[in-house]
């Protein structure tokens, strides 16, 4: 059973435009919304992430949405660059009762046209 | 600082065949995860180690073992490989303090 349902599997964004990933939970115990990014051939990459306790965290162009009530959070990328082309995985995990076991997304492959 | 450092890069194996994969993490680091991520899927949890014991085990078969040395090192056994076990496998590490894990570029396995 996927713990963390992740849409749209992939997306097409011109240069300079808005990028929205979307991805929601069932679990409530989870504690803890990380994003990663990952190019081929590497490992994720621990990209920005988010508690439960905020509603939105931003870092340069890089926003999380998060609503606690529908279980929902979402990754914006603003003024979206061709450099941003990889593939984006939203994860859960809740620290108290596994150490932090990641439970990933399906993953976004976004490709950003120059 | 040397990130989180996974051996080999790439390997093929035999169906059948074993493999161990090697990782170390992160200077200072006690907590040692593996995943494995499938092609076009998102990693799927195999292990986590936290001061060289168990802390947890995903939804794998025997044929998947693990341990972490004193170092906090780990390896990553796998028996009898099956087609299917072809992926990159993931290692992570954490000081077991924080949230949030660094993973290292990974091990592309392919079994023939």
């Amino acid at each position: 059973q996927q713990q963390v349902k992740q849409s749209p599997q992939s997306l097409i964004v011109q240069k300079g435009g808005i990028s929205i990933i979307n991805c929601a939970y069932e679990n409530t115990a989870f504690d803890y919304f990380p994003w990663y990014q990952q190019f081929p051939g590497k490992g994720p990459a621990l990209l920005i992430a988010i508690r439960p306790d905020v509603s939105e965290k931003k870092e340069g162009r890089f926003t999380i949405s998060f609503n606690k009530s529908a279980k929902q959070f979402s990754l914006h990328i603003m003024d979206s660059q061709p450099g941003d082309s990889a593939t984006y995985f939203c994860a859960a995990s809740n620290r108290g009762s596994t150490l932090g076991r990641l439970y990933f997304g399906r993953g976004t492959q976004l490709t950003v046209w120059p | 600082d040397a990130g989180v450092t996974q051996s080999p890069t790439h390997l093929i194996k035999t169906r059948g065949q074993h493999v161990t994969l090697r990782c170390s993490p992160i200077s200072g680091h006690k907590s040692v995860s593996w995943y494995q991520q499938v092609l076009g899927q998102g990693p799927q949890f195999i292990f986590q180690y936290y001061e060289k014991e168990e802390r947890g085990r995903g939804n794998f078969p025997d044929r998947f073992s693990a341990r972490q040395f004193p170092n906090y090192s780990s390896e990553l056994n796998v028996n009898a490989l099956l087609l299917g076990d072809s992926a990159l496998y993931l290692c992570a590490s954490n000081s077991g303090l924080i949230y949030g894990y660094t993973f290292g570029s990974g091990t592309r396995l392919t079994v023939v």
